[in-house]
């Protein structure tokens, strides 16, 4: 069975590009989360998707967008990079009621 | 002020030591508990749930003080795999976001 799925795992990007990273939910999980982690901090909640729509939001710009798919799947968008969206990003999915949360391997974003 | 607060590390211990963590955290409608452990570069993965009445796995053992908002990890009996950074973690909202300390590093040395 296998579990969270992300891709790509690894990305650069240059200040002021876009980019899209993609996160496939274990099976029987139909919540996805997103979560930014720079270095040395611990992960930051950007957004929480059920049922194809955005359910709670963290404190990030609007940059930060996403998107879930009728098979349950997510996008994660950040528009006009900055250096500052360097991060580890990591998606978990769950049951509702957050019943067997459970993270992917993350994509780690560096933008020069 | 941080929402979950953690020691600063890191902790270097020898091989066999106790050491324990703290972490409080500042809302008092927080309803779940955790603790996760993060290798380096690697996603968190789950360690324990902490209940207000205490709980052990092995070595670990996961307390809750509701009425000071606190919550600890003690681990006894430390092992070279051990090493690791430690999360903790609490949820506002079952089945919503997950909040996160910053972490703390613990190095075990043999």
């Amino acid at each position: 069975d296998a579990g969270v799925t992300q891709s790509p795992t690894h990305l650069i990007k240059t200040r002021g590009q876009q980019v899209t990273l993609r996160c496939s939910p274990k099976s029987g999980h139909d919540t996805v989360s997103w979560y930014q982690q720079a270095l040395g901090q611990g992960p930051q909640f950007i957004f929480q998707y059920y049922e194809e729509e955005e359910r709670q939001r963290g404190n990030f710009p609007d940059r930060f967008s996403g998107h879930q798919f009728p098979n349950y799947s997510s996008e994660l968008n950040v528009n006009a990079l900055l250096l500052g969206d360097s991060a580890l990003y990591l998606c978990a999915s769950s049951q509702p009621r957050g019943i067997g949360y459970t993270f992917g391997s993350g994509t780690r974003l560096t933008v020069v | 002020r941080k929402e979950v607060e953690q020691d600063p590390g890191p902790f270097n211990v020898p091989e066999g030591a106790t050491v324990a963590f703290n972490c409080t955290y500042s809302n008092s409608a927080s309803q779940s508990f955790f603790w996760y452990r993060q290798d380096c570069r690697k996603e968190p993965k789950l360690l324990m749930s902490v209940y207000s009445s205490g709980n052990e796995d092995g070595r670990f053992t996961a307390q809750l003080n509701r009425a000071s908002q606190y919550i600890s990890l003690l681990i006894r009996d430390s092992k070279l795999s051990d090493s690791a950074t430690y999360l903790c973690v609490v949820n506002m909202e079952y089945g919503n976001k997950l909040v996160f300390g910053a972490g703390t590093i613990l190095r075990v040395k043999s």
